[in-house]
Formats: C-alpha cells, sequence, structure tokens
C-alpha cells in the first residue's frame, strides 16, 4: 500500500512566479492536511481538507495562497507570485476515516515538498 | 486553543545511554497525544500515540512514553540510544473532537555520540 505521495519532492521559483505542490493521500484516506516547516522551526499546520471541502484553513495566509482536494485526483497546494519568504518544506499528512466518519487524528506524512524562491 | 511546549531544543546523549524527551500539553480535555520522528530530508513518521487506557504506552523502535495527567506531560524515553536515533522528534497534540488538526511542538533534536 503506498504511502502519501507529494510532488515535486524540490521546487525552484523565481519571486513572483507560482508553485503548485501536490498531494496523494493514502489509500482509503479522505482526510488531507498541509503544513508548512520553516527551517530551524517545527511543522506549522495551515489547512485541513475532505474531499470537495475546506474543512479548516486557519493556518493559511489570507492571501496568494489556496489549496483544494477535488473528488478525482490529488490535493493541491497553491503559492501565488511567491515570495523569498515562502522558501520552505510543504508537508502533506493524511489520516484515515473510521467508521463513523470522524478521523482518529494519527497522521500519515509524505516526504515533503522543499520550496526554493529565488 | 490546544498547544505544545518541547522545553529542549537540542539534547545530546552518548551511545547505550538512556533519552527522555519532555513534553507538555495544553489542553482542556483527554487529548490525543503523539509523537513522530522526522530524519534528515524526510518526513514525519509516527512512533506511538496515546488516545486512552493505559498511561505507558510503547511505541516502534524500543521507544516508549507517559501520559501524566496531573503534569500535563507526554515524554518519551529509550532506556538506551542507537546512533541511529539521531533525529528531530515532535510530540503532537490531536484533534479535540473527532475531526479538526494536529498541534506540533517545536521539535527537539537529538544529538547521538559514539
Amino acid at each position: 500500500n503506498a504511502g502519501v505521495m507529494q510532488n515535486p519532492r524540490h521546487l525552484v521559483r523565481r519571486r513572483g512566479q507560482e508553485a503548485r505542490l501536490r498531494c496523494s493521500p493514502m489509500k482509503g484516506h479522505s482526510h488531507v492536511y498541509w503544513y508548512r516547516q520553516l527551517p530551524e522551526e517545527g511543522l506549522k499546520f495551515m489547512v485541513y481538507l475532505q474531499k470537495e471541502n475546506i474543512i479548516d484553513e486557519s493556518g493559511m495566509p489570507k492571501e496568494r495562497f489556496s489549496a483544494e482536494f477535488p473528488k478525482e485526483g490529488p490535493s493541491i497546494l497553491r503559492i501565488q507570485q511567491v515570495v523569498r519568504g515562502d522558501s520552505a518544506a510543504y508537508f502533506c499528512a493524511s489520516s484515515p476515516t473510521v467508521l463513523t466518519g470522524s478521523n482518529t487524528g494519527e497522521l500519515f506524512f509524505g516526504e515533503g515538498s522543499r520550496l526554493t524562491v529565488l | 486553543a490546544q498547544s505544545v511546549t518541547q522545553p529542549d531544543i537540542h539534547i545530546t546523549v552518548s551511545e547505550g545511554a538512556s533519552l527522555e524527551l519532555r513534553c507538555n500539553y495544553s489542553y482542556g480535555a483527554t487529548p490525543y497525544l503523539f509523537w513522530y520522528v522526522q530524519s534528515p530530508g524526510q518526513g514525519l513518521q509516527l512512533l506511538l500515540k496515546y488516545f486512552s487506557g493505559d498511561t505507558l504506552v510503547q511505541g516502534i523502535k524500543g521507544f516508549e512514553a507517559e501520559f501524566k495527567r496531573s503534569q500535563s506531560s507526554f515524554n518519551l524515553r529509550k532506556p538506551s540510544v542507537h546512533w541511529s536515533d539521531a533525529a528531530e522528534y515532535f510530540c503532537a497534540v490531536g484533534p479535540p473532537t473527532n475531526a479538526g488538526k494536529s498541534t506540533f511542538g517545536d521539535g527537539t533534536t537529538l544529538t547521538v555520540k559514539p
């Protein structure tokens, strides 16, 4: 059973360009989370999605950042007009759905996408 | 609001020595608690978790953690550290209800001396 798949693993963008990061959750997982890890810091929650719904985006910057998890296909984290401060590792995690429709909170992480903004 | 504090940013231990990494949390009810490990350039891997029941939980790679409600702590321990344990360790508190997000501490970097 494949784990959480993220791509690209490394992405280099110039200031003002767009970055798109993709995440395919583990099979059978319907909850997806995006976290950002700045150098020498811990993980900061960005957004929590279920299929076709944004459940909690309280950690997302108000501008330039957006996320989606369509009915078909991977979850996408999109950063428009990137700036140097966006350079970080972006981790996607998924969690299982138990029969009650809720999640257990245990997260399964991908290996991350490392964005460098020149 | 839930929060997690890992007081030690960096810990160095000798190979074969015992290890304890501290974690304190703030949350109003019984939380879901986790320890994750991150090797350089990699994602996070779950070491162990506490949901309910026995307050001493066993995890992978010989790690264990003890939930102490009175101290709001969930410290990670290992009796004998191996060089391969060098990594960054994150404590996390899970969602207050059965939906939501986890809050992570800032991590403790473990260095193992030969």
